[in-house]
């Protein structure tokens, strides 16, 4: 069926980096984004940065510039975020999502729909 | 502090209807689609509306989203226990450049 599956739980040390895996399956991979959303426990959601996998073009959003990185193994459906240099603040559920993001020409506007979501990665960071 | 406010908290009866507002700025809501998502406790986000008012496949008919200026709502009707989970909009803001989540409303169904 179409589902996204994420890798499993992670715990990191202040300083190191984190790369979270999430694999496509049920529909075409290369036809739709890549997005990677977090929330910290008890917290909202937060977006992190996108990727297209027909191409590996992507964005971050302002706060993760130059900390997150994220890359695709079409091969394998596969989509990586990579996030460097984590903190305790970075502890969180990490999930990707796939996307339908494009600017509509008739009215002017921006669309950034998650339609389907991988079942979250815990990652800790501690000391 | 989220830049798109949601009330914390909503809630009702079974059977009843609820809304939920979601308001931003035009740089934001004002001038992009806003899209909900139901978080069950637990589980991942789920689409519930796109593009300000339409439902993805699957999606009942009880859910419904509209837009008016800088706000956005989510309703809700003939409620259900299966209904209680955490709701979000969410929305691309142009001046941030930053896809914006409101801060989520928990909604109880009494």
């Amino acid at each position: 069926q179409v589902q996204l599956v994420q890798s499993g739980a992670e715990v990191k040390r202040p300083g190191a980096s984190v790369k979270v895996s999430c694999k496509a399956s049920g529909y075409t991979f290369t036809s739709y984004d890549i997005n990677w959303v977090r929330q910290a426990a008890g917290q909202g959601l937060e977006w992190m940065g996108w990727m297209d996998p027909n191409n590996g073009d992507g964005g971050s959003a302002p706060k993760f510039q130059g900390r997150v990185t994220v890359t695709r193994d079409t091969s394998t459906s596969t989509a990586y975020m990579e996030l460097n240099n984590v903190r305790s603040e970075d502890t969180a559920v990490y999930f990707c999502a796939r996307g339908k993001q494009d600017y509509d020409t008739l009215t002017g506007s921006y669309r950034y729909t998650f339609d389907l979501w991988g079942q979250g990665t815990k990652v800790t960071v501690s000391s | 502090q989220s830049v798109l406010t949601q009330p914390p908290s909503v809630s009702a009866a079974p059977g009843q209807k609820v809304t939920i507002s979601c308001s931003g700025s035009n740089s934001n809501i004002g001038n992009n689609y806003v899209a909900w998502y139901q978080q069950l406790p637990g589980t991942a986000p789920k689409l519930l509306i796109y593009d300000n008012n339409k439902r993805p496949s699957g999606i009942p008919d009880r859910f419904s989203g509209s837009k008016s200026g800088t706000s956005a709502t989510l309703g809700i009707t003939g409620l259900q226990t299966g209904d209680e989970a955490d709701y979000y909009c969410g929305a691309w803001d142009g001046s941030l450049g930053d896809v914006l989540f409101g801060g989520g409303t928990k909604l109880t169904v009494l």
